[in-house]
């Protein structure tokens, strides 16, 4: 049973548009939420977090939503940059007396120049 | 600056092997992290460890064991090595606090012949 979701395997963003990655979760304890970039042959890298008890955070281009009711989060990358084509996986975290991180499939984004 | 290092970036193993994966971190953190990452399926948890020989199962636990005997070094062990362990292998440190990300090494690409 797959806790954490990403529908979408890849999408296509042109230079200088949003980009918005889509992340589905089904555990109700999960209280912390991730994202992370990844290039090939490389450990992926954290970009963005949030904590339950927000709905938005925001830092530089990228920010990330919190839809606790829908069990729902997404990324939006604006504008988006040729170096931003990556794959980019979400996580979710719970504590139940230690700590788990639980990742989705990933996204694979694409920027087109 | 957090440095998660994995001994070996690529490795290649026969069958029936027993494999050692290497992870040293530097900042004395308790919380450390196996996971694998093959293609569509995302990073699986497979062991993770919250204390010097402390130590929990993943979600894909199966023919890998885990060692930790130093709070900077968690071990990954493959006891017989399979075609099917073919792998991105990456280790990742908690950071500290209660809502903290992971950070994660390079990883080791792991082939299995």
């Amino acid at each position: 049973d797959q806790q954490v979701k990403q529908n979408s395997p890849s999408l296509s963003v042109q230079e200088g548009r949003i980009s918005i990655l889509n992340c589905d979760y089904t555990n109700s304890m999960f209280d912390y939420f991730l994202w992370y970039k990844k290039y090939p042959a490389e450990g992926p890298t954290f970009l963005i977090s949030i904590s339950s008890i927000k709905d938005k955070n925001e830092d530089g281009r990228f920010t990330v939503f919190l839809n606790k009711s829908a069990k729902h989060l997404s990324l939006h990358i604006v504008p988006s940059q040729p170096g931003d084509s990556a794959v980019y996986f979400c996580a979710a975290s719970a504590y139940s007396g230690t700590y788990k991180y639980i990742f989705g499939t990933g996204t694979r984004l694409k920027v087109l120049a | 600056d957090v440095k998660v290092t994995q001994s070996s970036r690529y490795l290649v193993k026969r069958t029936g092997e027993k494999v050692f994966l290497e992870c040293v971190q530097d900042m004395d953190h308790e919380n450390m992290f196996w996971y694998r990452q093959d293609p569509g399926l995302g990073l699986r948890l497979i062991y993770f460890s919250y204390d010097v020989k402390m130590k929990e199962k993943g979600d894909i636990p199966e023919g890998y064991s885990v060692s930790r005997e130093k709070k900077e070094r968690f071990s990954l062990i493959l006891e017989s090595a399979s075609t099917n362990q073919t792998s991105m292998y990456l280790c990742a440190m908690k950071g500290p606090g209660y809502n903290s990300p992971l950070h994660f090494g390079n990883g080791t690409r792991l082939t299995v012949t």
